[in-house]
């Protein structure tokens, strides 16, 4: 079964540019997050969607970070304009709710964004 | 303010010794628990989860849960060097799906 997929691996932008980062979930999933990972911060949560809907959204990263579900089994985050400070790895994760017990995350492999 | 906190930041231990992590909750609303690892240059990959008090073992790796103390274990034995990884705790609450992440435990089994 195919895993969590995101493209591109790496990223580098120039500060004010807007990026896209796109994220493919696992097949079947409804739940769909996004994280930005940081030595200093850790996982810190960007976006969490539920069968497409916006179920929540990290506060401090309303500002220029908008992530979308075009679909089911697409998803993107633009950032925009990027900030030498975004310079992070974004992880798309998503799992399956079935409204029972908590589920586990599947993580794709990360999108590494520098910001020059 | 951190709603899980892990310690020690960094271990090394020996090859075939045990490590041990730990994962303290400061919200007593967390009742879902899970470890995952993350190898260099991959995405985290789930573990083990425990949402019951006392131990589960799988295989090398044993997980022990007390929520009256809001704290969860992870216990490797017979460490090795493929175990070298950053290991973070997540926390969630009933019907609540998002997850809290603790800042990870940078572990390094030494051949």
């Amino acid at each position: 079964d195919a895993g969590v997929t995101q493209t591109p691996r790496h990223e580098v932008a120039e500060k004010g540019q807007t990026i896209i980062l796109k994220c493919e979930p696992v097949s079947g999933h409804n739940d769909l997050f996004w994280y930005r990972q940081t030595k200093i911060q850790g996982l810190e949560l960007l976006s969490y969607f539920r069968s497409k809907s916006l179920m929540e959204d990290g506060g401090a990263f309303k500002d220029r970070f908008k992530a979308e579900m075009l679909n089911s089994s697409f998803s993107t985050l633009k950032i925009q304009p990027t900030e030498p400070k975004d310079s992070a790895v974004y992880l798309c994760a998503s799992s399956l709710w079935t409204g029972g017990s908590q589920n586990t995350l599947y993580f794709g492999a990360g999108t590494r964004l520098s910001v020059l | 303010q951190q709603k899980v906190q892990q310690s020690p930041e960094s271990l090394s231990v020996p090859e075939g010794g045990m490590a041990s992590l730990n994962c303290t909750s400061s919200d007593r609303n967390f009742q879902y628990f899970w470890w995952y690892r993350q190898h260099s240059g991959e995405g985290p990959k789930a573990l083990m989860s425990i949402f019951s008090d006392g131990d589960k073992k799988e295989g090398r790796f044993t997980a022990h849960l007390n929520k009256a103390s809001l704290h969860v274990s992870l216990h490797i034995r017979d460490s090795q060097p493929s175990d070298s990884a950053l290991y973070f705790c997540a926390a969630s609450r009933p019907g609540y799906q998002n997850f809290y992440f603790g800042k990870g435990t940078s572990l390094t089994v030494i051949p």
